[in-house]
């Protein structure tokens, strides 16, 4: 069964510096998704960034970029130039491959809370 | 383009009432599944809709079931309340066989007294 790892419960980082927000995983299959949510105070999860196993690029989406590393199942989630909004808890997502494709069940993290300080 | 809309966004129910959640999905999508969030936990996936019928289900109890209508919305119902079934309720949306895209909802916090 797969398994994602977040080891950091909360995170503290600068206005306007970087952070990298750290996810393993565990999984025996060689086809899989990754994605990465930012759930404010709201309860909203808000959709960040989606890596394939076979994406041979790091995904991007504007500040946030995914650090993929797949011989040591990691993937971490680096936020460039922090901004006072970027304050919410983040989790890591993996696609539970054991239904095969186009499922929606994602496996959870237990989450990252990060908070940004001015 | 609306996202993905839940409502109520808040209710307060008592044990062994029954409670129904419902979901639209974002425009384009036709898949809809939804979560239970307690609290301070990640998201537990309960079950996924396509085409109007159950298709994946996660480990809930029969008290959940859910309904997908012709226009792709759906509704999470939720019989016999427990206290344990206090959480937020989060629905998620996608295009059947897109596997980069799920989209969440606001949620419904259900509160049981």
């Amino acid at each position: 069964a797969q398994k994602i790892t977040q080891t950091q419960p909360g995170m503290f980082v600068q206005e306007k510096e970087a952070v990298t927000l750290d996810c393993t995983y565990d999984t025996s299959d060689q086809s899989y998704g990754l994605f990465w949510y930012k759930q404010p105070s709201s309860g909203e999860m808000i959709f960040l960034i989606y890596q394939g196993s076979y994406d041979e690029q790091n995904a991007t989406e504007g500040r946030y970029s995914l650090n993929f590393q797949k011989a040591r199942k990691s993937a971490n989630l680096v936020i460039s130039a922090s901004q006072l909004g970027d304050s919410a808890m983040y989790f890591c997502a993996m696609r539970d491959t054991d239904y095969g494709g186009a499922t929606n069940k994602l496996i959870f993290g237990t989450g990252t809370l990060l908070a940004v300080q001015p | 383009d609306a996202g993905v809309t839940q409502s109520p966004t808040h209710l307060i129910k008592t044990r062994g009432q029954q409670v129904t959640l419902r979901c639209s999905p974002k425009s384009g999508h036709d898949t809809v599944s939804w979560y239970q969030q307690a609290l301070g936990q990640g998201p537990q996936f309960i079950f996924q809709y396509y085409e109007e019928e159950e298709r994946q289900r996660g480990n809930f109890p029969d008290r959940f079931s859910g309904h997908q209508y012709p226009n792709y919305s759906s509704e999470l119902n939720v019989n016999a309340l427990l206290l344990g079934d206090s959480a937020l309720y989060l629905c998620a949306s996608s295009l059947f066989g897109e596997f980069g895209e799920l989209f969440f909802g606001e949620g419904s916090r259900l509160t049981v007294l």
